[in-house]
């Protein structure tokens, strides 16, 4: 069985100051883990993945995510925020070639 | 990765009635999958899709509600049969390549 816990259903953040959307997961197996982010009325776009690599993964648009097996974390992080990063970000696992779990989600407001 | 198209984008519809969903993927793939998102909420796995061979379906879900076909490796169709105003969502399709999920556009239903 597989489940991912996004903590923060909101993060507001001020332009400029980093981004920091938390995730944990519980998986049987090694997992393949990923971010991805979903603009108003807009498709899910891939940010990044990891699948057994290195553990600090590097997306687009600046944003990373470390993957840290003794926590079972996978946090996203960003140094400094832009207003078009305001989305609703969904972490996401998977360990059975296709069926991924997604988290709940975080809605990451940005203020001017 | 790959190109998802969906038809429609989206519709409105009254209840009773059924719509479906298309699906085309840009190169060939073994498994598709169906994916819902209600409104404000995270997304669900709906079912898987083999080609050739009957979809497999998430708890919760059943065949004579959404039926699907596969007809070959590129294209696969969704039904929402019987329609209520419960099954207003966002109706994704969803293929793995290269051990990344990637998702099409949605189709966006509203159920009157």
């Amino acid at each position: 069985a597989q489940s991912v816990t996004q903590l923060d259903s909101h993060v507001s953040v001020s332009e400029g100051t980093p981004v920091l959307l938390r995730c944990n997961y519980s998986s049987s197996y090694s997992p393949s883990l990923f971010w991805y982010v979903q603009h108003p009325n807009k498709g899910l776009q891939l940010l990044l993945k990891y699948t057994s690599a290195a553990t600090l993964v590097k997306g687009i648009n600046g944003f990373e995510a470390e993957f840290k097996k003794s926590e079972t974390s996978f946090h996203l992080t960003k140094p400094s925020a832009h207003m078009s990063d305001a989305a609703e970000y969904f972490c996401v696992v998977n360990t059975n070639a296709g069926k991924s779990t997604f988290g709940d989600g975080t809605t990451l407001t940005v203020k001017p | 990765s790959a190109v998802i198209s969906q038809k429609p984008s989206r519709d409105i519809c009254q209840r009773g009635t059924s719509l479906t969903i298309q699906c085309q993927v840009d190169s060939q793939v073994t498994m598709m999958f169906w994916y819902r998102q209600q409104p404000g909420q995270s997304l669900t796995l709906i079912a898987t899709a083999n080609q050739g061979s009957e979809a497999t379906y998430e708890s919760g879900f059943v065949i004579d509600k959404f039926p699907i076909s596969r007809p070959n490796l590129t294209f696969s169709t969704l039904t929402v049969s019987n329609m209520s105003p419960e099954d207003s969502s966002i109706y994704l399709c969803s293929v793995e390549t290269l051990d990344t999920q990637y998702f099409g556009p949605g189709t966006r239903l509203t159920v009157l």
